[in-house]
């Protein structure tokens, strides 16, 4: 079974600049998240998935993110336009949606600085 | 307060040895705790789920979890340079939102 996959791994961007990360869940999981982790911070909630639905984006931090998830399956996460403090590690984590609280499962992340 | 708060450590124990990893966290209600494993540069990694009040074993891992003074901890027996790594509690809280401490790191020295 193929994991979470992300990509890009990193990217390097200069603010003002649109950035767009992608998310492909373990296929035939229904919840999607995105995480972020600042340096030396915990890893914080943005938004959840269900399927191609919203339900839950109480995290994200303002209107210059985008999170978006056409047809349920892979996600895309764009920051337009970045700012400095937007730099950290994006992770996308996904569970199946069954009536028990499922266990997370990371990708790798995306390594953004915005310089 | 944070949700979920956990020493950032270093934590440094000898090969062989017990590591004991702790975690407490704020809201009372909430029923499902995780650990994960995260080395370095790479994704966390789940070992441990528990739901309920006591021990939970699973090889050389046991959680232990006490709702009524709200703690959850780790423990990691014979512990080998592999375990070497940063530990994240994780707490299921209602509206399907997950909180993280902010780990602890663990250094295993051969």
């Amino acid at each position: 079974e193929a994991g979470v996959t992300q990509f890009p791994s990193h990217s390097v961007i200069e603010k003002g600049q649109t950035v767009t990360l992608r998310c492909d869940p373990i296929s035939g999981h229904d919840n999607l998240y995105w995480y972020r982790r600042v340096m030396g911070k915990e890893i914080k909630f943005l938004l959840h998935f269900v399927k191609e639905s919203k339900q839950d984006e109480s995290g994200m931090p303002n209107n210059r993110f985008l999170a978006e998830r056409t047809g349920g399956t892979y996600s895309t996460l764009k920051v337009q336009p970045a700012e400095l403090e937007d730099s950290g590690v994006y992770f996308c984590a996904s569970s199946q949606a069954v009536n028990w609280v499922a266990p997370l499962h990371f990708g790798n992340g995306t390594r953004l600085t915005v310089t | 307060q944070k949700e979920v708060e956990q020493n950032s450590g270093p934590l440094s124990v000898p090969e062989g040895a017990i590591a004991s990893l702790n975690c407490t966290y704020s809201d009372r209600g909430s029923q499902s705790f995780f650990w994960y494993r995260q080395y370095s540069g790479k994704s966390p990694e789940l070992i441990m789920s528990i739901y309920s009040n006591g021990d939970k074993e699973d090889g050389r891992f046991t959680a232990q979890l006490n709702k009524a003074s709200q703690y959850v901890s780790l423990l990691i027996r014979d512990s080998q340079p592999s375990d070497s790594a940063t530990y994240l509690c994780a707490v299921h809280l209602t509206g399907n939102q997950f909180y993280f401490g902010t780990g602890t790191s663990l250094t295993v020295i051969p």
